[in-house]
């Protein structure tokens, strides 16, 4: 059963740099036909894509592209993101997910989520 | 905004039959997934591709999906189902993902 497990910083200072880190057990991040994404909630709202890696490269929300990196590191199996220049609205829980990227698109495994805080 | 359009809140009666819907354009070319979400907890895959159920998902879900509406529908809605739930696809270009704003399912 493929586990995905959030790690990083919980607490993020406005202007800096918030770095996660999405470690995958039970499969192999290098397997083809599938997509590494980041997809965080706000406290109280929806869900929202932040962008995914897959064999091609990365993709990312347009609405976030400018402040985003997604990479991988497939010698320890995991995956990371970095989202620069926070704000308070940048406050969420995190989750990392497993998606199915053939012309349609799935989440099959997803992390247990981190809460990011971006605060002084 | 989002691209996907869910009813923010339905409700049902236990036992009965509900269907919760996702409204967008890029619907007409690609099928949405659907995800359950309980509080405190991470989103579930509760429905995907044209009627697909993950392993350990009852049959009382299914989803359709005709123009631009995908539905998910639960026959015989149970107590716990009560949660949220998401729907998720392609946007118009194809090239992005993006989710519905999510629909709260009560259960009377």
């Amino acid at each position: 059963q493929l586990q995905l497990q959030e790690s990083g910083s919980g607490l993020v200072k406005p202007s800096q740099t918030l770095s996660l880190t999405c470690a995958v057990s039970g499969g192999s991040i290098s397997s083809g036909g599938y997509s590494w994404s980041w997809i965080r909630q706000p406290p109280g709202k929806g869900l929202e894509w932040i962008g995914y890696i897959y064999h091609g490269g990365s993709t990312y929300n347009p609405s976030l592209k400018s402040r985003v990196t997604i990479s991988v590191d497939r010698s320890k199996n995991q995956f990371s993101l970095k989202l620069s220049s926070v704000t308070a609205a940048d406050t969420a829980v995190y989750y990392c997910a497993r998606g199915y990227s053939g012309y349609d698109h799935y989440f099959d495994f997803w992390g247990q989520g981190t809460l990011v805080t971006v605060s002084s | 905004s989002s691209e996907l359009t869910q009813d923010p809140a339905v409700s049902v009666a236990l036992g009965q039959t509900v269907r919760i819907t996702c409204q967008g354009d890029s619907l007409r070319n690609y099928y949405a997934s659907w995800y359950q979400q309980k509080p405190g907890q991470a989103p579930v895959l509760v429905i995907y591709g044209k009627n697909n159920w993950p392993s350990g998902i009852p049959d009382r879900f299914s989803g359709s999906s005709s123009g631009n509406t995908a539905s998910l529908t639960i026959t015989g809605a149970q107590a716990e189902d009560e949660a949220d739930y998401y729907c998720n696809s392609r946007d118009s270009s194809g090239n992005h993902l993006v989710f519905g704003g999510g629909t709260k399912l009560t259960v009377l």
